[in-house]
This record gives C-alpha cells, structure tokens and sequence, in this order.
C-alpha cells in the first residue's frame, strides 16, 4: 500500500486565513519529502521540499514542518488566496533507494472569498 | 514555456484498441516517469527511465508498455485498453532519482475508453 496518506480529504478556509494541511507517512527511513499542488485538469506543481536532516523549511507564504518522532508532515500556507485552490499532495521516496516518489491521498483546499 | 510537453491533452480510444501517448521533455533530465491518476486519486507510478534503464513497478498490469527513443521522447504504449484504463495519465522528468532532484510533471493525457 502506499507509505504517505492525508488526514483530511478536503479543507475549506477563508481568503486570507492561514491553512494547514496535514500528511502522515509510515515509513521511518523515508528521508525526503515534497509537496505538490495539483490544480484542475493539470499536472502536479512543485511547492516545497524537505529533507530529514530538517525540522522546518520555508518558502514565499509556505512553510514545510517534519515531525519524525510521529512521522508527520504539514504544509503550511500564509494568507490563502483564491488561487491556491487546488489539490495538495505530500509523497516521498518511501526509504528506498529514492527510485521512485510514492504521492498520499491528497487534500482538496478550496478559498471561500 | 512548457518543459514537460503531453500530447494529445485528450485521447479517446474505443475498447481494445491500442494507443500510444506521447511526452517530451527540454530539460534534458535522465529520468522519465509515468503515472497513471484516477479521479480524486493519487498519481500512481507505472514506470520509469533512468537513461535507457527500463524499471516497471510489480503490479503494473502487462498491458502497459513504454519506451524511450531517445533522452527527449517517452511513449506510453497501452496495447488493449479496457475501461478501467481510463485516466490521467503524467509524465514527469528529474535530472536525478527523487531523492535527489524534484520531479517536473507535464498537463497529462486524459485518456477515455469507449
């Protein structure tokens, strides 16, 4: 099965709220993770990444926090707007070799303007 | 520009009939991927290229095949589509594995089966 799920399937937030969406991973070994945001009829979009070795990474109005104690993942979005409505996916190489980028369920985030 | 170029954006087949989806790629990278994204699902890899190095995943169905002319070009060959088939299917391209490089993803092939 796959080693990356989401805690929640959709999330709904105000235009200009914070959101956070969430992802656990059941692989302790994974050392590398990534967020990908998905909008309708379109490919995955890279956001942000994490390595292990990290605890938090920020990027413009995202920020990555690890939590490897509970093998927990969450992206984190500062002042939501209208178009970070999309589906959001955490994966990582699932402690393998880092062959291959194994994605959870998804979050559907939509922006209530 | 586009990096990751799909093509058709739209493929309708009729059941049984083979068809091949195409993906080039600018950037030049050494790996190349397909993944297969049902409705409200998760990409699900099928396989991969790393240079002229072919690995399939253990559970993708013998009914999928590719292959990768060159560093540029990868063909998804789907020989007897059935309706199951139906999706999104992703190309994606990185310099490196995944737990080195980032993956780039193109818009995908929405493939129908009637």
């Amino acid at each position: 099965g796959e080693s990356v799920g989401l805690h929640l399937p959709t999330l709904s937030v105000q235009e200009g709220d914070n959101s956070i969406i969430n992802c656990a991973y059941s692989n302790s070994a994974s050392d590398y993770f990534i967020w990908y945001k998905q909008e309708s009829g379109k490919g995955p979009q890279f956001i942000i990444d994490i390595r292990s070795n990290m605890d938090k990474r920020q990027g413009q109005r995202v920020t990555v926090l690890l939590n490897k104690t509970v093998k927990h993942l969450s992206l984190q979005i500062a002042a939501t707007q209208p178009g970070d409505s999309a589906v959001y996916f955490c994966a990582d190489t699932g402690g393998g070799q880092g062959e291959k980028l194994i994605f959870g369920q998804g979050t559907e985030l939509s922006v209530k303007p | 520009d586009a990096m990751v170029i799909q093509n058709p954006r739209y493929q309708v087949t009729q059941f049984g009939k083979p068809v091949t989806l195409s993906c080039s790629q600018t950037l030049n990278h050494n790996v190349m991927y397909w993944y297969q994204q049902k409705s409200s699902q998760a990409p699900k890899l099928l396989f991969h290229y790393y240079d002229k190095d072919f690995n399939n995943e253990a559970d993708t169905p013998d009914n999928f095949q590719s292959r990768r002319p060159n560093t540029s070009f990868c063909f998804l060959d789907i020989r007897s589509p059935g309706l199951g088939d139906a999706a999104m299917y992703l190309c994606a391209t990185s310099r490196d594995l995944p737990g080195i490089e980032k993956l780039f993803f193109g818009s995908g092939t929405q493939l129908s089966v009637l």
